[in-house]
């Protein structure tokens, strides 16, 4: 079925450490990924994407790393900072078909001082 | 504020009543996504939309529910004769084309069925 999904619903780190969150696709097919941060109250903020043609893409303090072999896609945050903390979300789109971002059930990140 | 514009951001409306939300995209963006949110779940997309068309409506439950993205004015999610299943928040997203470009969502409208 077509599905993403998210390996941990929460985690917790300290301000100044690294995070990675993960998430696992169903759908092969599938050839473009994309990121989200959800603060409370507020709706989707894109933060990076990247095609199935790419194994890696680096952002702005993020890398988001893309494993088809596995059906894997994680997205790293280097120096986390507390204004990280929210709920993350992949989302993905099929090829072709593709219009519809299918949604996974999101990380919550909690980043202490 | 260039960015996506739901309003309203909260709207309560009793059972069978008409709820309306409204979404103007992104400027120079003419493709309109809507997507619905339940508490502590992940996005569920709804209907797709172009300048006038309806592309794409798989996700739109068959009935009391409608979307149109006129020429001219904001797109509309309609919802008939709404029940309390019908609560949630709805986000509406945009882009410059379809397929492959990133999608910019608005902070949604917060629909509560009393």
């Amino acid at each position: 079925g077509e599905s993403v999904g998210l390996h941990l619903p929460t985690l917790s780190v300290q301000e100044g450490d690294n995070s990675i969150i993960n998430c696992a696709y169903s759908n092969s097919a599938s050839d473009y990924f994309i990121w989200y941060k959800q603060e409370s109250g507020k709706g989707p903020q894109f933060i990076i994407d990247i095609r199935s043609n790419m194994d890696k893409r680096q952002g702005q303090r993020v890398t988001v790393l893309l494993n088809k072999t596995v059906k894997h896609l994680s997205l790293q945050i280097a120096a986390t900072q507390p204004g990280d903390s929210a709920v993350y979300f992949c989302a993905e789109i099929l090829n072709q078909a593709g219009t519809a971002l299918i949604f996974g059930k999101g990380t919550t990140l909690s980043v202490s001082s | 504020n260039a960015g996506v514009m739901q309003n309203p951001r909260h709207l309560v409306r009793r059972r069978g009543q008409e709820a309306r939300l409204r979404c103007s995209p992104m400027k120079g963006h003419s493709h309109v996504y809507w997507y619905r949110q339940l508490p502590e779940e992940g996005l569920k997309f709804m209907v797709y939309l172009q300048k006038e068309n309806i592309i794409d409506e798989s996700g739109m439950p068959k009935e009391r529910f409608s979307a149109e993205f006129p020429k001219e004015g904001p797109s509309i999610l309609r919802i008939q004769q709404v029940v309390r299943g019908d609560s949630a928040a709805y986000f509406c997203a945009s882009s410059t084309t379809g397929g492959d470009q990133p999608q910019h969502f608005g902070d949604g409208t917060r629909l509560s069925i009393l």
